[in-house]
């Protein structure tokens, strides 16, 4: 059974701080996507990794695709109250479409 | 630009009764699914369909039937609610099958408690 584990579950912080939540797994997975979610409302992607070793930048949110395909990261310089929701990653499986979301990492940013 | 639209966005239910969450998109998606979020759990999904009269079942479709008439409609129907059935419930729907590879679209969700 493919799982994808992130952390971490919870973060606090100040505006203007950086940090980084993580996505791991022992499988291999052929993309990965995060999403961020705010309440009451459904996930909305971020951005999806395909190539091991990838890195994509979204203005202050910096992904990286590990070079084995099995985790992820997720990078913010200069968090700001805006940032503040739940960030989920999603693996896509070699040759399935049967995705596994991670639980997801819930971030608060104060002003 | 209604997206993926979900209804009812809140619901009660008695254990025992049934009920259909509605789900539909305006945008010929063929890929539609349906999630449960659980907290701790992230989204589990629990039954997909990649096209008009194509269903299968996910991770945990248990207590949940699916059916898939049109491209754009996609209910799933609770048998026999159940307390473990509360959870907030997302329709998504994707361009592609490989819908890892393009961007999924999600509704609001539905909010079911089963008392």
């Amino acid at each position: 059974t493919q799982l994808l584990e992130q952390s971490p579950q919870f973060l606090s912080i100040q505006e203007g701080e950086n940090l980084t939540v993580y996505c791991n797994s022992s499988s291999v997975f052929s993309s990965l996507q995060w999403y961020r979610q705010e309440p009451g409302e459904g996930p909305v992607l971020l951005v999806t990794v395909v190539t091991g070793g990838e890195v994509k930048k979204l203005k202050r949110l910096t992904f990286q695709f590990g070079d084995a395909r099995k985790d992820s990261s997720l990078h913010i310089t200069a968090a700001q109250p805006g940032d503040t929701g739940l960030y989920l990653c999603a693996g896509g499986g070699t040759g399935g479409f049967k995705t596994i979301f991670g639980a997801g990492t819930r971030l608060f940013v104060k002003a | 630009n209604a997206g993926v639209t979900q209804t009812p966005k809140f619901q009660v239910l008695k254990t025992g009764q049934s009920m259909t969450l509605q789900c539909a998109q305006d945008m010929n998606h063929e890929y539609m699914s349906w999630y449960r979020q659980d907290p701790g759990m992230g989204l589990r999904l629990i039954h997909y369909s990649v096209g008009a009269g194509i269903t299968d079942q996910g991770e945990v479709p248990n207590g949940y039937n699916v059916s898939r008439s049109t491209t754009e409609d996609f209910p799933l129907r609770l048998l026999s609610a159940a307390p473990s059935q509360t959870s907030v419930y997302f329709c998504a729907s994707s361009l592609s099958l490989a819908w890892v590879n393009t961007e999924a679209f999600f509704g609001q969700g539905t909010r079911l408690t089963v008392v």
